[in-house]
């Protein structure tokens, strides 16, 4: 599948701090998705985004479809414990449906 | 629960042995996918169902992978002679529109 590339790849935060994390891909994407997966569990939607430059919230993440069409971005604001997991993007590359997902973002919390 | 719904949530098997899972998809969702996660990894995609059709299987589904979904509904995958290198979260998704997958819990296969 294509290669989506996630930074960072994983990150520790304080409670109350905000979190920035990116994807990006050699292809042009239509539509972007934001995943969470906590473990022993299947990836949860969180966000999806259709056009470019489009900036859709959730609560406290906001997600971005990058301009170019090859990046996206997701924020967390004021994380808590709970937003422990690991944060996939995924897309479905030009004329094509499959979804390619990247490696993740692992995201730990400390109280 | 109207989610997708996949079972057992774990399997462990001997080597040679084999294997089969079910998921149920949201009732109204027409597409269902399978994909394997293996640790530190994304999911990756195994095999597309639209209706009763299989319309796609990845280079990665071997020949002793099999999936079926007979009706249009629930769908299983059977995997055969398991290898340890088939050991992963296997999981189900489906989906009414092409880009919005809605994932099953999985099931987790361990191959002694």
């Amino acid at each position: 599948g294509q290669q989506l590339n996630q930074s960072p790849q994983s990150m520790f935060i304080q409670e109350g701090e905000d979190v920035s994390m990116n994807c990006t891909s050699s292809s042009i994407f239509n539509t972007w998705l934001w995943y969470k997966q906590d473990p022993g569990e299947g990836p949860v939607l969180l966000i999806a985004l259709y056009k470019a430059g489009e900036l859709t919230s959730n609560g406290r993440l906001t997600a971005q479809f990058g301009i170019t069409r090859k990046d996206s971005f997701l924020n967390i604001s004021a994380s808590i414990p709970s937003d422990v997991g690991i944060y996939f993007c995924a897309g479905p590359p030009t004329n094509d449906y499959k979804l390619s997902f990247g490696a993740g973002t692992t995201v730990t919390v400390r109280a | 629960d109207t989610g997708v719904s996949q079972n057992p949530r774990h399997k462990i098997t001997k080597r040679g042995q084999n294997v089969t899972f079910r998921c149920d998809p949201i009732s109204e969702h027409n597409r269902l996918y399978w994909y394997r996660q293996t640790l530190g990894q994304g999911p990756e995609f195994l095999t597309y169902f639209q209706n009763e059709a299989q319309l796609e299987k990845s280079r990665l589904l071997s020949d002793r992978f099999s999936a079926e979904r007979p009706k249009g509904s629930f769908s299983t995958l059977e995997i055969q002679r398991t290898e340890q290198g088939d050991s992963a979260m296997y999981l189900c998704a489906s989906s009414l529109n092409r880009e919005k997958l809605f994932f099953g819990s999985g099931t987790q296969l361990s191959v002694l």
